[in-house]
């Protein structure tokens, strides 16, 4: 049973450009949620999202940063026009529903240089 | 706006020896997890506690959570140079959702 998959593992960006991290969900998991890493720091939530839907966005920025989970394929999480204070690792956790333990996957390191 | 808060950040210790990692938070919550991440990888579930006087061990180490005093402690028995990691404690409050607040983690460096 393979756990949360997110790629690429890792990701280097010049400004200006635009990222797309993926992150598919545990088998039987509907709910992904979005985390980022600052170096050095703990983890900050982003966005959470069911099958289609955006349930709760309120830690994302709210210009340049996206995110989709769409009925079919992986979540999205997209951040355009990428500038230095994006480098971070970007963790994706699952759970079967709500209220229920998250399994993060391996994470993406984003590096703008 | 609920804070969670971890002390100490950093803890360097000898293998054999016990210590303690605290974890406060601000408000009521509903669920505390504790996560292990070692460096470079992901966040590893070692526990999660529901109620008030939740206590659960594993190997080495025991986690438990005082809601009257809003604190979790995770106690480490006698180290081994395998603990050295990050540990994070995470909450989860009904109100807010599903999200996860984390404090800011404890850097665990067992010597031998």
């Amino acid at each position: 049973n393979a756990g949360v998959m997110q790629n690429p593992r890792h990701l280097v960006r010049r400004r200006g450009q635009e990222a797309r991290l993926r992150c598919s969900p545990m088998k039987g998991h509907s709910h992904v949620y979005w985390y980022r890493q600052l170096p050095e720091e703990g983890l900050k939530f982003m966005v959470y999202l069911q099958k289609e839907n955006i349930i709760d966005e309120s830690g994302m920025p709210k210009e340049r940063f996206s995110a989709e989970f769409p009925k079919e394929g992986p979540s999205i999480l997209r951040i355009q026009q990428v500038v230095r204070g994006d480098s971070a690792a970007y963790f994706c956790a699952s759970s079967p529903g709500h209220w229920e333990t998250q399994y993060f996957g391996p994470g993406t390191r984003l590096l703008v240089l | 706006e609920l804070k969670v808060e971890q002390n100490p950040l950093f803890l360097s210790m000898q293998e054999g020896k016990n210590y303690t990692i605290y974890c406060n938070y601000s408000t009521t919550s509903d669920r505390l997890y504790w996560y292990r991440q070692d460096p470079g990888k992901s966040l590893e579930s070692l526990f999660v506690l529901l109620s008030n006087g939740a206590v659960k061990q594993e190997g080495r180490l025991m986690a438990s959570l005082d809601t009257k005093a809003r604190l979790s402690t995770l106690h480490i028995t006698a180290a081994v140079h395998d603990l050295s990691a990050t540990y994070f404690c995470a909450v989860v409050k009904e109100t807010s959702g599903s999200r996860l607040t984390f404090g800011e983690g404890t850097q665990l460096t067992v010597n031998p």
